[in-house]
Order: structure tokens, then C-alpha cells, then sequence
């Protein structure tokens, strides 16, 4: 079945390492997306991508980086961890033309940084 | 630009009443709308969506939102409560202006009891 799909599912680290989360999908979508989810602030935007040539920061960018490796995979990287980075991140994709804006998600990666 | 604001952050009812989530947008062009939930431990599922067809919207396990322009609400209700209902509501809103990108509510957590 068609699925965004997100690796590893649960990771604890320590402060200072470097943390490559993944993300891929099976939905044929153009449109991929990172949040992070904190309690009491909904989703926020990490980055966001429109297709494999394009990356854009969304509204909280700083400590994070991201690779559009092929259409189907996506990539989030902490350079080095910090302990406010402890949080539920999730990928999502979309296709403007097919999904009319709807976004599908990922089971998300509890990440913990000690 | 663009916002949102779920007016509950904690909602909680009785198993069998009606449930009342409410939420307000801003957005600079006509907007399109999602509910998702969010069960515990789990990845976000999409509940209904408003994309400028019919202003009454229904969507899965008996919901519905009603899209009024005139008050920017997008208000979501369920006749009747069931436990399984139990979860974190999110309110999206993404406009033509935003080039589909989603800002999140910070949601609202219904508790449910028998």
C-alpha cells in the first residue's frame, strides 16, 4: 500500500552528536515536508521541498538541515544535538495537482536528546 | 499571511454528547481547511478538509465542520461522543498565498468519559 514511511521510528542521543533522520514514500508525490511537533505548539514547519531541485526553510530551520536525495526520500539532519531539539518529528508529502493540498503523513520519530 | 487558532486547548465530554471543537483562520486568499487526529502515540490521520466546494464538510467516524467565511471559522462537531474519539484535534489552514504550505493550530486534546 502507498505509505510515507520515516526511519528510525525512536532515537535517544546525546547533546553534541549528529542525527540524520529519513523519511521516504510510495505515493508518487512532488511535495515533501518536515515538522516537529512540541506540546501546547501543534506542528511547526522545518523545511519543506517542491521537487528534488528545490529546498526551502520553513519557519524554524536554524540547527537543521535537509537532503532530497530522489523524489521518494527526504532527509532531516541535526548537525549537533541539543536537548530543545527533544521532540516528535514528522514527515509529510503532497501533490498540488492530485491531493488538492492534502498532506499525508508519516508515523513520526520521538527524538530525544540528552 | 497566514493563521490559525483553536480556541480549547483541553475539551472534555461525556460519552453520547455532542463535541465542539472550535477554530479560527486567517489567510490572505481563499483558504483551504483540514481537520486531523491525532490518537496517542500514533501519526496524524485527516478528518475532513474544505477546499472552496460545499461549506458544510463531512468527513470520517461522524464528523463535521462547517466553513463560514463571514466569521473565519471552521468549527468541527460530532453529534454524539464516542470513546474512541479520545485523541489531539489539529486545525489547518493553507492558502493560495502560501504555496499549499500548512500552518497548524496548537490543537485541541479531547478527553472522553463514560
Amino acid at each position: 500500500d502507498a505509505d510515507v514511511t520515516q526511519t528510525p521510528r525512536n532515537r535517544i542521543t546525546k547533546t553534541g552528536k549528529r542525527i540524520m533522520l529519513e523519511c521516504s514514500q510510495t505515493k508518487g508525490h512532488d511535495r515533501m515536508y518536515w515538522y516537529r511537533q512540541d506540546p501546547g505548539l501543534g506542528l511547526r514547519l522545518i523545511y519543506y521541498s517542491f521537487d528534488v531541485k528545490d529546498i526551502n526553510k520553513g519557519e524554524i530551520s536554524d540547527g537543521y538541515s535537509v537532503s532530497r536525495q530522489a523524489q521518494a526520500k527526504f532527509s532531516l539532519s541535526l548537525e549537533s544535538a541539543i536537548p530543545n531539539q527533544t521532540a516528535l518529528y514528522f514527515c509529510a508529502t503532497s501533490d498540488w495537482a492530485r491531493t488538492n493540498n492534502e498532506q499525508f503523513f508519516g508515523p513520526g520519530t520521538r527524538l530525544t536528546v540528552l | 499571511a497566514q493563521s490559525v487558532t483553536q480556541l480549547d486547548s483541553h475539551v472534555s465530554v461525556s460519552e453520547g454528547t455532542p463535541v465542539l471543537l472550535r477554530c479560527n483562520y486567517s489567510s490572505s486568499y481563499s483558504p483551504s481547511l483540514f481537520w486531523y487526529v491525532q490518537h496517542p502515540n500514533k501519526g496524524l490521520q485527516l478528518l475532513l478538509k474544505y477546499t472552496s466546494a460545499a461549506t458544510l464538510v463531512k468527513g470520517i467516524n461522524g464528523f463535521e465542520a462547517e466553513f463560514k467565511k463571514s466569521e473565519t471559522s471552521f468549527h468541527l462537531t460530532k453529534p454524539s461522543a464516542h470513546m474512541s474519539d479520545a485523541a489531539e484535534y489539529f486545525c489547518v489552514v493553507s492558502g493560495t498565498d502560501s504555496w499549499g504550505k500548512f500552518q497548524f493550530g496548537a490543537g485541541t486534546q479531547v478527553v472522553v468519559t463514560p
